[in-house]
């Protein structure tokens, strides 16, 4: 069984603050995605990184792949209430993803 | 575009009573998938498939089967449901990697 952890669980912010979220796991994987997940709804796919060291930006989130692809960081600059939601991070594994239980982020105005 | 919808969006059912849930997709993804997510636990894998006639067990299978006989459809059927089954269910489909989730169903079974 892969561990896959993800930390922190939870994190509350003030609006403009910057926070980095964490995925680490025991095994390597081919590839990693992060998602967004809102209250009542589905998760919606943020990034896919593939390769060891590998770093994408989309707006104020910063996602990197860590060397050995073992694990990944997101941080997000200047948090703004829409950022509020559950991050959950998702290794690529054969023919299935692998979800870690996610850190619960809630920003306040 | 659709995307993926899910059937029903909510549903109370008696333990021992039966239910099937319906994930439609649009956008001819060979695979689809069912997780159930509960608090504190994430989304766990309950059945995959990868192609039309296909499935295979995930995490999670027991107490739930399935089946894909159209690309576009994949549903989730409980015989016989029992409390520990409450749970919302996410129904999700793709080309290769990138999955794209239903808006889920939340069942409780009293």
């Amino acid at each position: 069984t892969q561990l896959l952890e993800q930390s922190p669980q939870f994190l509350s912010i003030q609006e403009g603050e910057n926070l980095t979220v964490y995925c680490n796991s025991s095994s390597v994987f081919s590839s990693l995605q992060w998602y967004r997940q809102e209250p009542g709804e589905g998760p919606v796919l943020l990034v896919t990184v593939v390769t060891g060291g590998e770093v994408k930006k989309l707006k104020r989130l910063t996602f990197q792949f860590g060397d050995a692809r073992k694990d990944s960081s997101l941080h997000i600059t200047a948090a703004q209430p829409g950022d509020t939601g559950l991050y959950l991070c998702a290794p690529h594994n054969t023919d299935k993803l692998i979800f870690g239980t996610g850190t619960r982020l809630q920003v306040f105005p | 575009n659709a995307g993926v919808t899910q059937t029903p969006k909510f549903r109370v059912l008696k333990t021992g009573q039966s239910m099937t849930l319906l994930c439609a997709q649009d956008m001819n993804h060979e695979y689809m998938y069912w997780y159930r997510q509960d608090p504190g636990m994430g989304l766990r894998l309950i059945h995959y498939s990868v192609g039309e006639g296909t499935t295979a067990k995930g995490e999670v299978p027991d107490g739930y089967n399935v089946s894909r006989l159209k690309k576009q459809n994949f549903l989730l059927g409980l015989e016989s449901a029992a409390p520990s089954q409450t749970s919302v269910y996410f129904c999700a489909s793709s080309l290769l990697y990138e999955q794209y989730f239903g808006p889920g169903t939340r069942l409780t079974v009293t």
